[in-house]
């Protein structure tokens, strides 16, 4: 049992570059959630889904774009990307009938 | 607009020396209060989830208490090996989630 997952762990991207990161849970949780945090910031909701096929808006999505094809997967975006996006993303995933997240170990993004 | 603030932002302990780590909240409905633990370079790992006013958790040396306004993280005795950031979010009934920019914990032997 894994738990949740991410890919890559670290990445360099250069301004207009784009890429996808992956993340996978194996404990058939409906809900899945892509975090940005920030130095001094709380951890900032980009978007979430709460099943296969469906996905929202969080506090911070423009500039992304996610999907979610299978349930124990939850992809996101980043068609053109920006200093600005420079980041540690975390996913995080729960049951719907459970309040509480469990997340991943990280992806630090650079965009230069 | 939900809201919630953390403090101190860094606190430094000798080890055994007891102390707190509050956390303010305001929220339209409070479905829950979670406390997390991030190690550097790590994701959040989960603690505690409180539900309602008066409720209490503990685990080892972490005591996480609730009211209607706040919630308390008491270490007791803390030893190095508690030095961490200890996070606190909130989900409201319209089911947003917010987090604190978290307490950044040293714990000195």
């Amino acid at each position: 049992n894994a738990g949740v997952t991410q890919t890559p762990k670290f990445r360099v991207l250069k301004t207009g570059q784009s890429m996808t990161l992956l993340c996978a849970q194996d404990m058939n949780h409906e809900y899945m959630y892509w975090y940005r945090q920030d130095p001094g910031m709380g951890l900032r909701l980009i978007h979430y889904s709460v099943g296969e096929g469906t996905t929202a808006k969080g506090e911070v999505p423009d500039g992304y774009n996610v999907s979610r094809l299978k349930k124990q997967n939850f992809l996101l975006g980043l068609e053109s990307a920006a200093p600005s996006q420079t980041s540690v993303y975390f996913c995080a995933s729960r049951l719907l009938s459970r309040e509480t997240q469990y997340f991943g170990p990280g992806t630090r993004l650079l965009v230069l | 607009e939900d809201q919630v603030t953390q403090s101190p932002e860094a606190l430094r302990l000798q080890e055994g020396e007891s102390s707190s780590l509050n956390c303010s909240y305001t929220v339209s409905g409070l479905r829950g209060l979670f406390w997390y633990r991030q190690d550097p370079g790590k994701g959040p790992e989960f603690l505690f989830t409180l539900y309602s006013a008066g409720e209490e958790k503990e685990k080892e040396r972490l005591k996480a208490t609730l009211t209607k306004k706040e919630s308390f993280l008491h270490i007791t005795a803390p030893k190095p090996e508690d030095s961490a950031t200890y996070l606190c979010a909130v989900r409201s009934l319209n089911n947003d989630m917010r987090f604190g920019a978290g307490t950044r914990l040293t714990v000195k032997p």
